[in-house]
């Protein structure tokens, strides 16, 4: 079984330009998350959904990120205007209905120069 | 918001040695996770506790859940050079989010 992928695994833009982040859950999971770590600091928590409807969107940073998860499956997460401060680690993961046990993706390395 | 203390930060030891790392947290917790990142990958689960004083092992390792639902720790025995890598502990609360430790960096010496 196929677990979670992300796409790219590394990307570098400018301040100000955008960056369009997507996440291949698990076959089956219909729960979906995004966390981001920023260096030095722990992994954080952005947002969840279920099927392809936002759950919590508490951790989000603010409305330069929007995530969509359009029919359900997969997910995209879009900065925009992307600053410095948005450099970091972004992972997705994903569970089943229960949600107890979350398997991550490999992350992308987002930076912003 | 809630936040978790984990520690050590670091760790050296030799291969073979036994280590341990623990998290505390303020806050209540109903599911502690733990998780192994090596370079450029994703954390991996490691060990899922859902029940205070839980203890549950996954070969090498060991992990219990604390009685109080408020701290969580991993052990593990007879180290070798793969258990090179950052441990996460990670809480979940009534919600589905997870709220993680900054980590501890474990390098082992052969």
């Amino acid at each position: 079984e196929a677990g979670v992928t992300q796409f790219p695994s590394h990307s570098v833009i400018e301040k100000g330009q955008t960056v369009t982040l997507r996440c291949d859950p698990i076959s089956g999971h219909d729960n979906l998350y995004w966390y981001r770590r920023v260096m030095g600091k722990e992994i954080k928590f952005l947002l969840h959904f279920v099927k392809e409807s936002k759950q919590d969107e508490s951790g989000m940073p603010n409305n330069r990120f929007l995530a969509e998860r359009t029919g359900g499956t997969y997910s995209t997460l879009k900065v925009q205007p992307a600053e410095l401060e948005d450099s970091g680690v972004y992972f997705c993961a994903s569970s089943q209905a229960s949600g107890y046990e979350q398997y991550f993706g490999p992350g992308t390395r987002l930076t912003v120069t | 918001g809630q936040q978790l203390n984990q520690s050590p930060q670091s760790m050296f030891i030799q291969e073979g040695e036994d280590v341990s790392m623990n998290c505390t947290s303020s806050s209540i917790f109903n599911t502690w996770l733990w998780y192994k990142q090596d370079p450029g990958e994703g954390p991996v689960l490691l060990i899922a506790l859902y029940k205070a004083g839980e203890l549950t092992s996954n070969g090498r390792l060991t992990a219990q859940f604390g009685i109080t639902r408020k701290d969580s720790f991993l052990n593990i025995s007879a180290s070798i050079p793969s258990d090179v890598g950052i441990y996460f502990c990670a809480g979940r609360g009534s919600n589905y989010k997870l709220t993680f430790g900054k980590g501890t960096l474990l390098t082992v010496n052969p």
